[in-house]
């Protein structure tokens, strides 16, 4: 059972290129996430999904976009990246039984040059 | 603006000690307070979470204490251990949805 598999682990992208980070979980999970990590500043929530074809902003959106056309695929997009996305990237996803626990990938190390 | 403040930012324990961290909320819309805890390399894993209508919650040496008037909640760590050492991260869920919102973290580092 591999749970959240995110991919890559480690990404070097130069100013204005673009990237696409994968997130894929079997659980069978309908609520999805991604959260981005910065000293200091804890995980915040950048997009989040509660089912396929459902999409919204968390705290911090702007410069990513998503999409969800199945349950099990959650693909973060950066359509030109900058240097204050430079972060530690972390896809979860629960069940829709209340109060279930965020189940964590291992997170994408993504530098910004 | 965080709506969850966690301190400290980092907290050094020796072996056996108490280990405790604080946070506090302004959101009445939160309905649930998990915390996780987080080893480098590796994502964040639900450790332990309490209900508004509880004050205290205990799972082994961790304890979580809530005061719902204060809008405050706190973690202990009892007889803390070196593989304690870790990233703890407190959190909100927003009512009647799945959205956990963190609070900054703190960085535990338990001495033998």
């Amino acid at each position: 059972n591999a749970g959240v598999t995110q991919t890559p682990k480690f990404q070097v992208l130069k100013t204005g290129q673009s990237m696409t980070l994968q997130c894929a979980q079997d659980m069978n999970h309908e609520y999805m996430s991604w959260y981005r990590q910065d000293p200091g500043m804890g995980l915040r929530l950048i997009h989040y999904s509660v089912g396929a074809g459902i999409t919204d902003q968390g705290e911090v959106p702007n410069g990513y976009n998503v999409s969800r056309s199945t349950t099990e695929d959650f693909p973060l997009r950066l359509l030109s990246a900058a240097p204050s996305q430079t972060s530690v990237y972390f896809c979860a996803s629960s069940s829709p039984v209340l109060n279930s626990p965020l189940h964590f990938g291992n997170g994408t190390r993504l530098t910004v040059t | 603006q965080q709506q969850v403040k966690q301190s400290p930012q980092s907290l050094i324990v020796q072996k056996g000690g108490i280990s405790i961290i604080n946070c506090a909320y302004e959101n009445t819309a939160f309905d649930y307070f998990p915390w996780y805890q987080q080893f480098p390399g590796k994502g964040p894993a639900l450790l332990i979470a309490i209900r508004p209508d509880v004050s205290e919650k205990k799972e082994g040496r961790f304890t979580i204490s809530f005061n719902k008037s204060a809008k405050q909640f706190s973690l202990h760590i009892m007889d803390s251990q070196p593989g304690d050492s870790a990233t703890y991260f407190c959190a909100a869920e927003v009512k009647s949805t799945d959205k956990l919102i963190f609070g900054t973290g703190t960085r535990l580092q338990v001495f033998p």
